[in-house]
Formats: structure tokens, C-alpha cells, sequence
């Protein structure tokens, strides 16, 4: 597919459970991003990648919260011990450079993870 | 930290009725300014974007901003609304001395637009 496609579309966990969400970016794209959108709320910053390393983690809410692109392409969002304030909807983006040069970033439809 | 503001919460119009959106930020630096919509059920679309150059920037759909930097504000437009505009929109900041894309959204505006 052409754009940045993220699985599962829903996900619903148990308190205190480990989950993983998918992001596979548009080809080619080297920046991938990861937000976090609540209820009523616009997206915020988690993690910035260029290429597989992680350039940027300061918007990861506590340790919980881990993010791997071992190959410079799918990234994988995961947490531990899961907790009911960690269900919203998480978005991944990417964009062909990232390194401030005037691009604009392409955003998946997004993971709505519910931890019950 | 940069941040970013939009004062209207749910916008309601009827078709054919002008639109602008309020957007302010707060950021003394260079910054690069996009406009997100949202339709129902579907993922974050691009609207338009300002780098630099001309500050009144035009994109899809007939939307526009303006881009004032004395106000730190980048207001959306459209002359005429239709039905289909029924969205949720996000103003978001790019404050480029951070070396990377990572962006600043305001919290959106639900807009309903009633036939």
C-alpha cells in the first residue's frame, strides 16, 4: 500500500498486560514517529526514529513505554503492565527525511488500544 | 516547550457560511505551521502547510491561512463550507530548532456543518 499502514486497528487488553502496536511507514521514508491522541485531545509526541535509532524519546510518558526500528523500516510500540490511563488512539507517521527540511509527515489511521 | 492553542472547541455553521479557525502558538523561534483535518472515521489528513514565503497559504478543498508572526497565529479560512466539511481540525508546530519534524498539536476543533 501506499500509505503508512498500522496493525491492529483495535486492540483491547487486560490491566497489567504487555502489548505491542505496528507501524509499517510508506516506503522509503527514513523519519517515523509515534503520537498518542486522547479523548478530546490532538495528538502528542511519544518518539522520534531516523533510521533505526531513536533521535528523540522524550515524549515517552514513563519506562513502560518502549519503541523499536531494528531495521530502519517497521516499528514496533510496546508496553508493559498496561494501565487503564494508557487507552487512547496511537498514531504513527513518517516522512521522507525528518531532519527539519521541510517536509511534512503522512499519518496512519491508527491503533485505538483499551485496557479494561 | 512550544504549545499551541485553538479557542474554538466545536464550531457549528450552515453550509455556504465563511469559516475561520483560530490558531495561536507560543514560540519565539522559526517554526513550520500545518493544518491537519480529520473526517469521520478516517486518518489524519494533510490541509495545508507554511514554511516560508508568502504567509497567506492556500490548500485542498479551498481551505487557507494565514500565517501573522507579530500574532504568533495561523488561522484557517474557507469562504464557503459544505456538508462534507464536517471534521475535526488540528493546528499543529513545528519548531525547527529541534532538529527534527516532531510536531506540536493544539487540541482541535470539531466543526459541524448543518445542509
Amino acid at each position: 500500500g501506499a500509505g503508512v499502514s498500522q496493525t491492529p486497528s483495535n486492540k483491547v487488553t487486560e490491566k497489567g498486560k504487555y502489548v505491542e502496536l505496528r507501524c509499517d511507514p510508506i516506503s522509503g521514508h527514513t523519519a517515523l514517529y509515534w503520537y498518542r491522541q486522547s479523548l478530546g485531545q490532538g495528538p502528542e509526541f511519544l518518539i522520534y526514529f531516523q533510521g533505526t535509532g531513536a533521535a528523540d524519546d522524550s515524549g515517552l510518558p514513563n519506562d513502560r513505554f518502549f519503541a523499536v526500528r531494528p531495521e530502519g523500516s517497521v516499528s514496533t510500540l510496546k508496553i508493559q503492565r498496561t494501565e487503564r490511563g494508557d487507552s487512547a488512539m496511537y498514531l504513527c507517521a513518517s516522512s521522507p527525511s525528518g531532519r527539519g527540511s521541510n517536509t511534512e509527515a503522512f499519518f496512519g489511521q491508527g491503533t485505538r488500544l483499551t485496557v479494561v | 516547550a512550544q504549545s499551541v492553542s485553538q479557542h474554538n472547541h466545536h464550531v457549528i455553521l450552515s453550509e455556504a457560511a465563511s469559516l475561520e479557525l483560530g490558531c495561536n502558538y507560543s514560540y519565539g523561534g522559526t517554526v513550520n505551521l500545518f493544518w491537519y483535518v480529520q473526517y469521520p472515521g478516517q486518518h489524519l489528513q494533510l490541509l495545508l502547510k507554511y514554511f516560508s514565503g508568502d504567509p497567506l497559504v492556500k490548500g485542498i478543498k479551498g481551505f487557507e491561512a494565514e500565517f501573522i508572526k507579530s500574532k504568533f497565529s495561523f488561522n484557517l479560512r474557507k469562504p464557503s463550507v459544505q456538508w462534507s466539511d464536517t471534521a475535526e481540525y488540528f493546528c499543529a508546530v513545528n519548531a525547527l530548532n529541534f532538529g527534527n519534524e516532531k510536531l506540536t498539536f493544539g487540541t482541535g476543533t470539531r466543526l459541524t456543518i448543518i445542509p
